[in-house]
């Protein structure tokens, strides 16, 4: 079964500062790879997807991700922090089966002034 | 073009009671999908349906229901309440017939927040 880990359930970082949060999936086959953030109180908005067209995926509001599968990765940055960007973080998967989006448990991204 | 609605916003059921969630898609999305979101479990992926048909079930129990009608709106029904499915159930829609499984953009909606006492 497909997996997805993102390290940190909590990133703090200062505005202006680069955000990397980390994702991590388990796929025995190349999957298709989302990245997308929650405000409170509201559904889920995509950032950026990754479909095996590119392996550095650019998105909205400044994030990028990049694939690399030889470290089964798609850590998502963003070079200057915002304090609009404070919010969660979820990496999701889906391997074409069954199983609708894998979401990993999130990360919480904090930012200081 | 309007978003994914969901009706009601907030629901306060008890134990043993049913419940039923209501989806708008988006606008010609067929593809609807169903996730719950509780702070120790995460999101986890109930249901899809696509054409009125459900497609793929994630790993919940028979309580956990749903529908899709001819126009793509959608209902989940949760019966035999339990404290434990108290979360926020989101549903996401779909351009195209693939849904999530072939690496579509889901569109969610704000959520429906269920609370069981």
């Amino acid at each position: 079964a497909q997996s997805v880990t993102q390290l940190g359930s909590h990133v703090s970082v200062s505005e202006g500062a680069l955000v990397l949060l980390r994702c991590n999936y388990s796929s025995s086959v190349p999957p298709y790879l989302f990245w997308y953030v929650q405000y409170p109180n509201q559904g889920l908005q995509l950032l950026l997807k990754y479909t095996s067209a590119a392996t550095l995926v650019k998105g909205i509001n400044g994030f990028e991700a990049e694939f690399k599968k030889s470290e089964t990765s798609f850590h998502l940055t963003k070079p200057s922090a915002h304090m609009s960007d404070a919010a969660e973080y979820f990496c999701a998967v889906s391997r074409g089966g069954a199983d609708g989006l894998t979401f990993g448990k999130g990360t919480h991204l904090i930012i200081q002034p | 073009k309007a978003g994914v609605t969901q009706t009601p916003r907030y629901l306060i059921k008890t134990r043993g009671q049913q419940v039923t969630l209501s989806c708008s898609p988006i606008s010609g999305h067929r593809s609807v999908s169903w996730y719950q979101q509780t702070p120790g479990q995460g999101l986890q992926f109930l249901f899809e349906y696509f054409s009125e048909t459900q497609r793929n079930k994630g790993n919940f129990p028979g309580r956990f229901s749903g529908r899709q009608f001819s126009n793509s709106r959608s209902e989940m029904n949760v019966s035999t309440l339990e404290l434990g499915d108290s979360a926020l159930y989101l549903c996401a829609s779909s351009l195209g017939g693939g849904g999530p499984a072939t690496g579509n953009e889901q569109f969610f909606g704000p959520g429906t927040r269920l609370t069981v006492l």
